[in-house]
């Protein structure tokens, strides 16, 4: 079943500009996981962070995870036009195998 | 490491033909394996969990007998689409748990866009 939910739903910036998406999500997790969606293609895993870390960054990408409220941020600083994409976060848990629940997606693009 | 690959790339189809999608897992051995199934400008959606040398465990609303998913070796994962219609027209992604070590993070195949005409 869908667990995240990504905000907002389309996003449209200027190369230099930084990118925030959020993402929320309703049941106990192992970990969130973002990935990146090029148009009509497979996915490519970007970065994950376990329930017990609040902060990761992963050269110009920067996560956090609130697990009180649910919640996780990615950032993307200093963005380019490579960039654009579709950007989904994705949340696992142990007793389903690690089966990752995705989000319904972030657009994002960048415009030089 | 931990390569997915997935073919076809894309198929077109008659409506009630089937239509064999494969995933192998090229440099790492994946006991799991899962297949999403994506519609234009949507998530994707969890079809169901395939572990080598077990049946299939399904979502719910998923329909097994439609959705036929083999999983013979701990390379090769198969999604058959069983006579297929319109509505079938998706595009496919399987995905395989990492190696040992990484088994957190899943691993994808480049998709399979599926047209049923």
């Amino acid at each position: 079943s869908q667990q995240g939910e990504e905000d907002p739903q389309a996003l449209s910036i200027q190369e230099g500009e930084n990118a925030t998406m959020n993402c929320s999500y309703k049941t106990s997790i192992n970990n969130l996981q973002w990935y990146r969606q090029n148009s009509g293609r497979g996915l490519v895993h970007l970065i994950l962070i376990r329930s017990n870390e609040r902060e990761k960054h992963s050269g110009r990408l920067r996560v956090t995870l609130d697990t009180s409220k649910k919640s996780s941020s990615l950032l993307i600083t200093a963005s380019r036009a490579a960039d654009t994409a579709s950007y989904f976060c994705a949340t696992s848990k142990l007793d389903s195998g690690y089966a990752l629940n995705f989000g319904k997606g972030t657009s994002l693009l960048v415009t030089p | 490491g931990a390569v997915v690959s997935q073919h076809p790339s894309w198929v077109i189809c008659k409506s009630g033909t089937s239509v064999k999608i494969e995933c192998r897992s090229l440099d790492f051995q994946a006991t799991t394996m899962f297949w999403y199934r994506q519609f234009p400008k949507q998530s994707l959606m969890l079809m169901a969990t395939s572990n080598e040398g077990s049946k299939a465990t399904y979502e719910q609303g998923v329909e097994k007998d439609k959705f036929l998913i083999n999983h013979a070796s701990l390379t090769l994962s198969t999604l058959t689409v069983t006579s297929a219609h319109p509505e079938d027209s998706s595009f496919y992604i399987c995905s395989a748990r990492g190696p040992t070590g990484r088994g957190e993070k899943l691993f994808f195949g480049s998709g399979t866009q599926l047209s049923v005409l």
